[in-house]
């Protein structure tokens, strides 16, 4: 059972538009919640992360949002830009102190297009 | 510069063969991973390994094998027992510390496929 969904797997925006991506999660013990941009062929990056006792974090163009009793969290990017194009990748993390480490879960990915 | 390097970018392989994907960073990170990804798929995890010589499975460790030889180094091995081993492979490290937020730094990634 996916514990991390991003239920769109694909989003049209036009240039200067908000573009608003979802992330649901079932597990209420997860720790930080990421965003992740992937291009083809490369790895994914990092974009913004949000602790799970936080409801807002901004960085520059990129502003997330904590849901927590919704259990949902959305990323904006305003204004859109075509360099934005790509796949977002939302994950969510636990820390085991046994093991030292952080585990991350992801969801499948949305494809965000900007469209000129 | 400070990175992830993994290496070949694009491999084929024959049904039968075992493959081995190197994985090398010099960010000094204790932790690094093993993920899998698939078309319209997130990326799962096949194992990761938190310290020298030691290491554990993932979601999906069927049919691979890894060893952590040195803390640079997480070399993957797809074994002939791997019933579908055609995807993107990624490998990832992260500073091992609470509160760090889990943040993962990713190579550019190994595309393998089996003729």
């Amino acid at each position: 059972d996916q514990q991390v969904k991003q239920n769109s797997p694909s989003l049209s925006v036009q240039e200067g538009r908000i573009s608003i991506l979802n992330c649901d999660y079932t597990n209420s013990m997860f720790d930080y919640f990421l965003w992740y941009k992937k291009y083809p062929a490369e790895g994914p990056t990092f974009l913004i992360s949000i602790s799970s006792i936080k409801d807002k974090n901004e960085d520059g163009r990129f502003t997330v949002f904590l849901n927590k009793s919704a259990k949902h969290l959305s990323l904006h990017i305003v204004p859109s830009q075509p360099g934005d194009s790509a796949v977002y990748f939302c994950a969510a993390s636990s820390y085991f102190s046994g093991a030292g480490s952080y585990q991350l879960t992801f969801g499948k990915g949305t494809k965000l297009s900007v469209i000129p | 510069d400070g990175g992830i390097t993994q290496s070949p970018k694009y491999l084929f392989r024959k049904e039968g063969q075992n493959v081995t994907l190197s994985c090398e960073q010099n960010l000094n990170h204790d932790a690094m991973y093993w993920y899998r990804q698939d078309p319209g798929q997130g990326l799962r995890l096949i194992y990761y390994s938190q310290i020298v010589n030691d290491f554990q499975k993932g979601d999906i460790a069927e049919g691979y094998s890894v060893s952590r030889e040195k803390k640079e180094s997480f070399p993957l091995t797809v074994t002939s027992a791997q019933k579908n081993p055609t995807a993107f492979y990624l490998c990832a490290s992260s500073p091992v510390r609470a509160g760090a937020g889990g943040e993962l730094f990713f190579g550019e990634g190994s595309r393998l496929t089996v003729l």
